[in-house]
């Protein structure tokens, strides 16, 4: 059973352009969600997170949108840039609970 | 600054052997992962030690074992491996409350 699912494996977008990255999941108990940036032969990076009682946070470049009704979140990457090509992951935890569970990836491209 | 690194970054053992891989984290974060994970899937929990005990365990064949010495160090003993438990072996810590996980940069296992 996956409880957190990033259905597009890949995904290239102009440089300068918005990247928009997309994550469900199924577990109603999560209560925060992050999203992590990976390097090929390099441990996942943390980039954003979110609680559940936001509907949006923001940081520099980077805003992650919460749908808690639809069970979606999404990551947007404004403006893209050549160093955000990478494998994007997100995930989902309980406040406490000491376990987070990853989505698939998206391998994002930013063409120049 | 690397604050969770992992040593060593790459090993090659048969399924005879016995081997250990290491991780020290320099945050003072009273929790400390192992996860797993496979060319283009996500990470996988394995153990959670929280406060230098084991306090998740996700079923993982005996032939893991986990050991956690102090609070900076953390082990993963391996011994009568498969070919499929060739993976990255990644390390992470955490404040064990909420929040983001801090990876290392993986050790990269192969098991001929």
């Amino acid at each position: 059973d996956q409880q957190v699912k990033q259905n597009s494996p890949s995904l290239s977008v102009q440089e300068g352009r918005i990247s928009i990255l997309n994550c469900d999941y199924t577990n109603s108990m999560f209560d925060y969600f992050l999203w992590y940036k990976k390097y090929p032969a390099e441990g996942p990076t943390f980039l954003i997170s979110i609680s559940s009682i936001k509907d949006k946070n923001e940081d520099g470049r980077f805003t992650v949108f919460l749908n808690k009704s639809a069970k979606h979140l999404s990551l947007h990457i404004v403006p893209s840039q050549p160093g955000d090509s990478a494998v994007y992951f997100c995930a989902g935890g309980i406040q406490g609970a000491q376990k987070l569970v990853f989505g698939q990836g998206t391998r994002l491209t930013i063409n120049p | 600054d690397t604050e969770v690194t992992q040593t060593p970054k790459h090993l090659v053992m048969g399924m005879t052997n016995k081997k250990s891989l290491k991780c020290e984290q320099h945050m003072g974060h009273r929790a400390m992962y192992w996860y797993k994970q496979k060319a283009k899937k996500p990470p996988e929990l394995m153990f959670v030690y929280s406060y230098e005990k084991l306090s998740i365990n996700e079923s993982v064949p005996s032939r893991f074992s986990p050991e956690c010495p102090n609070s900076s160090l953390l082990n993963l003993h391996l011994h009568a491996l498969q070919p499929e438990d060739s993976a990255l072996y990644l390390c992470a810590v955490s404040t064990g409350v909420s929040g983001e996980l801090f990876f290392g940069e993986g050790s990269r296992l192969t098991v001929l």
